[in-house]
């Protein structure tokens, strides 16, 4: 099936320090590709779509400037979030469309997620 | 908000068939169901998916009622790995949205 990665797992940072998150389609060419968080004991939200080449699209209540989002090839989409502050603590979770999807619908397959946490 | 609707809990012996009710009552003609698992600190796990017809896959099985409005996820002899959240989610607009799932958990 299609791998996708994140790296890195789990991250520590300080308070107003920016971190990078990297997400990785391994066998497959993502044109579109989405970030999600999932604070503890909830389910996923999405944040953002993001397509190879052109600006992603935030979910309402997302800030952009916040939550930087490139997508400049066909397999790798970052996230960098910018000034973290200790409410941005969460589980960040990438994922990435198969276009061999059969349908008007394409599949989307899941990082292993990234822990980050902001002291 | 999501538009599914799914049990909050369910408990299943080891070895035996696990089904995993789901209501999508609003789901459009052109909308398919699919089916996540996210087993604990983990990314969600594509599982199956399907528009009308039952699927089956190496994983499972997805029944859909001849009027959409309901499907169930079958895990034929659930393990203990199988130990998870199972998320149903109708596609609008080419995003999935996650509602709270079926805890699913596995006894021996």
């Amino acid at each position: 099936g299609a791998v996708v990665s994140q790296h890195p797992s789990r991250v520590i940072c300080k308070s107003g320090t920016s971190v990078k998150i990297e997400c990785r389609s391994l066998d497959f060419q993502a044109t579109t590709m989405f970030w999600y968080r999932q604070f503890p004991k909830q389910s996923l939200m999405l944040m953002a779509t993001s397509n190879e080449g052109s600006k992603a699209t935030y979910e309402q209540g997302v800030e952009k400037d916040k939550f930087l989002i490139n997508h400049a090839s066909l397999t790798l989409s970052t996230l960098t979030v910018t000034s973290a502050h200790p409410e941005d603590s969460s589980f960040y979770i990438c994922s990435a469309s198969d276009p061999g999807t059969s349908g008007s619908w394409k599949t989307q397959y899941f990082g292993p997620g990234t822990r980050l946490l902001v002291l | 908000d999501a538009k599914t609707t799914q049990p909050p809990s369910m408990d299943c012996a080891e070895g035996r068939a696990a089904n995993l009710p789901c209501n999508h009552s609003t789901i459009s003609g052109n909308e398919y169901v699919y089916w996540y698992r996210q087993i604990h600190s983990q990314g969600p796990q594509y599982i199956i998916h399907g528009l009308k017809n039952n699927e089956t896959n190496e994983m499972a099985s997805l029944i859909i009622t001849e009027d959409r409005k309901s499907s169930t996820l079958i895990l034929p002899h659930a393990t203990l790995r199988d130990t998870a959240v199972y998320y149903c989610i109708d596609c609008t607009a080419s995003k999935l949205t996650f509602g709270t799932g079926t805890r699913l958990q596995v006894t021996l």
